[in-house]
């Protein structure tokens, strides 16, 4: 089945505390994303990788980092998590190959940082 | 990456037809119209694309004017499930695989 795997689906950490949010898909796209969505501010890209080892800031790319090692993995990384980046996460891959470019979002991660 | 205007919410009930208009005054030539569905806790599902006239799948149709200004999500006999924020975006059929812009969307409600 085509997915896009995203883990943990929740989380509570304590601020400053470094954690990794991994993301991976199983349709060989290209293209893979980091959302985050806040109440009222609907949802905002965050980093972006066009193939490996090709990433771009998106919209609110400060306090995190990501890498594209492998195609399939697109892991969204908080060096010092902050309470402001409590959020719902949610990561993206499609491909430009296809006829409708349609991009498959995984199930969510709920990160609640205190 | 043109920006995009939609109701804040709608009404429904079982067995209507939903149409949700998205305006879009200012697409570009080469953009396409993009909607995506998104239930509660859920990551956003895309529901259809098109560039221009109509367009249809087993899900909705999208009807686009010839001057694409705007652009109609219409949803056959909803059911209860179709509760949900619907999202059009416009872009580039690149800008549109990657960077997607998502507004505030559309809350459709469905009643019994």
């Amino acid at each position: 089945e085509a997915q896009v795997t995203q883990n943990p689906r929740y989380l509570i950490t304590v601020t400053g505390k470094k954690l990794t949010v991994t993301c991976s898909q199983n349709m060989n796209h290209e293209y893979m994303s980091w959302y985050r969505q806040d109440p009222g501010l609907g949802l905002r890209q965050i980093y972006y990788s066009m193939n490996v080892e090709v990433t771009d800031k998106g919209d609110v790319p400060e306090g995190y980092k990501v890498s594209r090692k492998e195609k399939r993995n697109f892991p969204l990384i908080l060096e010092s998590p902050s309470p402001n980046q409590t959020s719902l996460y949610f990561c993206a891959s499609s491909s430009p190959t296809l006829s409708n470019t349609e991009a498959f979002f995984g199930q969510g991660t709920r990160l609640t940082v205190v | 990456l043109a920006k995009t205007t939609q109701p804040i919410s709608m009404d429904s009930y079982e067995g209507q037809e939903v149409n949700i208009t998205c305006s879009h005054n200012n697409i570009a030539t080469n953009d396409y119209i993009t909607w995506y569905q998104q239930f509660p806790s859920q990551g956003p599902r895309f529901i259809i694309q098109g560039y221009k006239t109509k367009v249809t799948n087993e899900v909705a149709s999208l009807f686009i004017p010839a001057d694409r200004k705007s652009s109609t999500l219409s949803l056959p006999r909803v059911s209860l499930s179709d509760t949900a924020v619907y999202y059009c975006l416009v872009g580039s059929r690149m800008d549109s695989s990657y960077k997607l812009i998502f507004g505030s969307g559309t809350r459709l409600l469905v009643r019994p």
